[in-house]
């Protein structure tokens, strides 16, 4: 089973600062056959259900503001938000989908500082 | 539009059995993997267990294996989780989540708003 473990646990962030997030999956999620990485990204915000913010990695969802970005490699990924809005306060959690069972990050929580 | 809506949560006692409904609509139900996923009280996410489009592949976390069972309907549109010998454990938020992507596995891009299961006496 892959273990996906996150850190920080939680940040705090001033408004119009960056904040970076980071996943690392126990094995490769780094498919060989279509170099593509099995890795997504959600925001859930207290009370609500999670919202998928990226795919494959670092495909933005439609609708979700450019200011969040995923990259990574095989097993290290980074959800970055470029200027934290008041909006982003939320926990995000990170997902593998590489193979079953399927498996989230234990999540981090973004704070304003 | 797509819509997932939950139905069945309550409060059960220890050992006792609920079912839980999926009423989805807004897309062709019988061609994608749909989900269970719980969130106890102030935890992270959890899968439960996955269908896969044509019902021909489950699988279940380790922590419900056996006492849970996940099927589909889709002359109705609904997925259901039957679940038997319940636990203190098991209290949580359950959604419904239809995945996309990656044939029978895949990321979430559709959520249902829970439906909140309690076990206690």
């Amino acid at each position: 089973d892959i273990v996906m473990t996150q850190s920080p646990d939680s940040l705090a962030v001033s408004l119009g600062e960056r904040a970076t997030i980071n996943c690392k999956s126990s094995q490769s999620v780094l498919h060989s056959s279509n170099k593509k990485k099995y890795l997504a990204w959600y925001q859930q915000k207290p009370g609500q259900p999670p919202k998928l913010l990226i795919y494959w990695a670092s495909t933005r969802e439609s609708g979700v503001p450019d200011r969040f970005s995923g990259s990574g490699s095989g097993t290290d990924f980074t959800l970055t938000i470029s200027s934290l809005q008041a909006e982003d306060v939320a926990v995000y959690y990170c997902q593998q989908y590489y193979s079953t069972p399927l498996s989230f990050g234990g999540g981090t929580k973004v704070e304003i500082k | 539009e797509v819509q997932v809506l939950e139905s069945g949560g309550g409060l059960v006692r220890p050992g006792g059995s609920l079912r839980l409904s999926c009423a989805a609509s807004g897309f062709t139900f019988g061609t994608y993997t749909m989900s269970w996923v719980r969130q106890a009280p102030g935890k992270g996410l959890e899968w439960v267990a996955v269908i896969s489009g044509s019902g021909g592949s489950t699988y279940y976390a380790d922590s419900v294996k056996g006492r849970f069972t996940i099927s589909t309907d889709n002359s109705k549109n609904t997925l259901y989780l039957q679940m038997n010998i319940l636990r203190a454990e098991d209290t949580a938020i359950y959604y419904c989540a239809k995945l996309i992507g990656a044939g029978s596995s895949g990321w979430v891009d559709y959520w249902g708003q829970g439906t909140l299961v309690t076990v206690s006496s």
